[in-house]
Parts: C-alpha cells; sequence; structure tokens
C-alpha cells in the first residue's frame, strides 16, 4: 500500500526567500506524486503533478517539485516566496497500479512580509 | 461551470442522530470522492465510485454509507452520528483514471460537528 511523509508540520520563511516543502512515498510500484495546496476554509488545490518524464515538474503560481526516485522524495519548491503563498501543503501519492490517492498529514507554510 | 458543491457547509448533530450529505460535479467526471480531513491527519478516504451506481471502501469506511444513483451526484450518509465523526468532509471528483495520473477537483468542505 501506498504511504506519504511530510516531515515538517509548519515551515516559516521570509517573503522573497527561497522555499522547500518537504514530501517522501512509499509505493509497491511506480508513483505518481501530486501537490496540493489548501487556503483557510477552502477545499484543497491541484499545484502540480509527476507522471512521467522530466524529473522537475512545473506548476501553478510558479511552484516546482522534483522527483527523486533514489531518495522516494517529491519536494515542492518556489524560488521566491510571497505572502500569499501561506496554506495548508499537501502531498498526495497513487499507485499506478491502484485507485486510492494517499495524502500526507500536511504543512502549514509562513511567508512572513 | 460550477466545479464541485457540497450542501450543507456546516451542520450540528447530537449523538444518534442521521443526516445526508450531497456532493455534485458538472465536469462530467467518472470518479467521486469522499474524505474526511482531521488536524494532524490529513486528508483520509472515507468511500468512492468509479461511475454510476458503483461504490467502494476506503481507508475509513465504518459509520458511513454511500450512493451514486446519478453521475454527477454522490452521497454520503450517517446512520447514527458519533462523537468521532466530527470532522470536516470533502468531496472530489476525478477523471477515469485509466488514467491514475488524473488530479482531483475539490468542494469546499462540510464541517460537521457531533455534540
Amino acid at each position: 500500500a501506498q504511504s506519504v511523509a511530510q516531515p515538517e508540520d509548519q515551515v516559516n520563511v521570509a517573503e522573497g526567500n527561497p522555499l522547500t516543502v518537504k514530501c517522501t512515498y512509499s509505493v509497491s510500484g511506480n508513483p505518481y506524486l501530486f501537490w496540493y495546496v489548501q487556503y483557510p476554509n477552502r477545499g484543497l488545490q491541484f499545484l502540480l503533478k509527476y507522471i512521467t518524464g522530466d524529473n522537475l515538474v512545473k506548476g501553478s503560481y510558479g511552484f516546482e517539485a522534483e522527483f527523486n526516485k533514489s531518495q522516494t522524495s517529491f519536494h515542492l519548491k518556489k524560488p521566491s516566496a510571497l505572502v500569499s503563498d501561506s496554506a495548508l501543503y499537501f502531498c498526495a501519492v497513487r499507485d499506478r497500479g491502484e485507485g486510492d490517492m494517499r495524502f500526507g498529514a500536511g504543512t502549514r507554510l509562513t511567508v512572513k512580509p | 461551470n460550477a466545479g464541485v458543491t457540497q450542501t450543507p457547509k456546516f451542520r450540528v448533530l447530537k449523538t444518534g442522530q442521521s443526516m445526508t450529505l450531497l456532493c455534485a460535479q458538472d465536469m462530467n467526471h467518472e470518479y467521486m470522492y469522499w474524505y474526511r480531513q482531521d488536524p494532524g491527519m490529513g486528508l483520509r478516504l472515507i468511500h468512492y465510485s468509479v461511475g454510476e451506481g458503483t461504490t467502494a471502501k476506503g481507508e475509513v469506511p465504518d459509520g458511513y454509507n454511500v450512493s451514486r444513483l446519478k453521475k454527477q451526484n454522490f452521497l454520503l450518509g450517517l446512520e447514527s452520528a458519533a462523537p468521532s465523526q466530527t470532522s470536516v468532509y470533502f468531496c472530489a471528483s476525478s477523471y477515469s483514471p485509466q488514467g491514475a495520473f488524473h488530479e482531483q477537483y475539490f468542494g469546499p468542505g462540510t464541517r460537521l460537528t457531533v455534540t
């Protein structure tokens, strides 16, 4: 069965600095990997996904993520953080052979002016 | 497009009461899902449906039932609510994963409190 770990409950960065939100996964086969963002009192919004091919995936709002098969990681990054990026971020994984998507516990990103 | 909508937005139940949460999507998606979100636990899948008339259990199905009589609607029922079911419930939909790489589209959530 697949699983996801987000090792940091909270990440704090200053506006304009680069940010990284970490995610590691476990699947029996090859993964599909996703990042979602949740703003207060809202549902989750899709940011980006890795299916196959280039290990660096670019998504919405200037976010990108790097798939690293040897480290089973899919960290979310942004070169220059904005205060408006403050939100709850979820990593998710789905094994290519199975239907369920599994979500991490979430990482709260706070960007300070 | 309204996307995914959920009714109601908030609800307070007493232990033992029943209720139904309604999810509707206008994107012609085959797959629909019900999740619950609890602090520090992320989203956990309750039940899902791969098409009209079909449902399947997810990670935490106990105490819940679902029905998918129409492609666009997915209902989540609580027959006898318990305080442990206090949570925020999210509905989501996606294209048929033959296709498991399709992302899910989420509704705004229903905040349920069981006293």
